[in-house]
């Protein structure tokens, strides 16, 4: 079966530290791999995207690499904030028609301790 | 609007009441989506409208649900005989029709109807 695959356990770190999230899929071949942020109460917001024949991805503090070997997506956030904290979701997009549906994980949870 | 609207924003309905859930996307934007999402899960798609057309209603669990955007803006989803099952946060997104060569998909989302079934 397909599955999207997200640390269902929060992740606690400290202020300053470096937050590495992982998302792993089995089963897809994605265009694209998305990460979108949702805090309590609201949708979900976009954060970055990544191509399948792109390996890294920047933004300020935020990077997110894409191994489709390894059918995996790792999400850092560099130099953590208190306001870092909220939930992280990974998405997929399987093809390159727009306005394909998103296939999202469950999510993980970031709590970045002051 | 800057961004999706949604309402209401909380409805609680009893078991067997029809509901109807608003969605206004952002100005111009031609692709509308519908979600489902349940307490401490990912967003799981419902259904996809480009434009009035609906394109895609795959994620549609029952033929309790309905949805429409019969001018191509605002979207309506509707869930008849509401069961206690159907309690979850519905999420609306929308995105725009990229010109250049390579479609991103980029979905903007509302802050969504929390759906309680009693």
């Amino acid at each position: 079966s397909q599955k999207i695959e997200q640390n269902s356990e929060a992740l606690n770190i400290q202020e300053g530290k470096t937050a590495t999230l992982t998302c792993n899929y089995t089963n897809y071949s994605p265009a694209y791999l998305q990460w979108y942020r949702q805090d309590p109460g609201r949708g979900p917001v976009f954060l970055l995207l990544i191509r399948e024949n792109e390996k890294e991805k920047r933004k300020e503090r935020l990077k997110v690499t894409f191994d489709t070997t390894l059918k995996q997506s790792l999400f850092h956030i560099t130099a953590s904030q208190p306001a870092d904290s909220a939930t992280y979701l990974c998405a997929l997009d399987m093809t390159n028609n727009a306005g394909n549906m998103l296939t999202f994980g469950g999510g993980t949870r970031l709590m970045v301790k002051p | 609007g800057a961004g999706v609207s949604q309402s209401p924003r909380y409805k609680v309905a009893k078991r067997g009441q029809d509901v109807a859930l608003r969605c206004d996307p952002i100005s111009g934007h031609v692709s509308l989506f519908w979600y489902q999402q349940a307490l401490g899960q990912g967003p799981e798609f419902l259904t996809y409208f480009q434009n009035e057309a609906q394109l895609d209603k795959s994620g549609l669990p029952s033929d309790r649900f309905f949805a429409e955007r019969p001018e191509g803006s605002v979207s309506t989803l509707k869930i008849q005989r509401t069961q206690q099952e159907d309690s979850a946060v519905y999420l609306c997104a929308s995105s725009r029709l990229e010109i250049d060569s390579r479609p991103k998909n980029i979905q903007y989302f509302g802050a969504g109807t929390r759906l309680s079934v009693l």
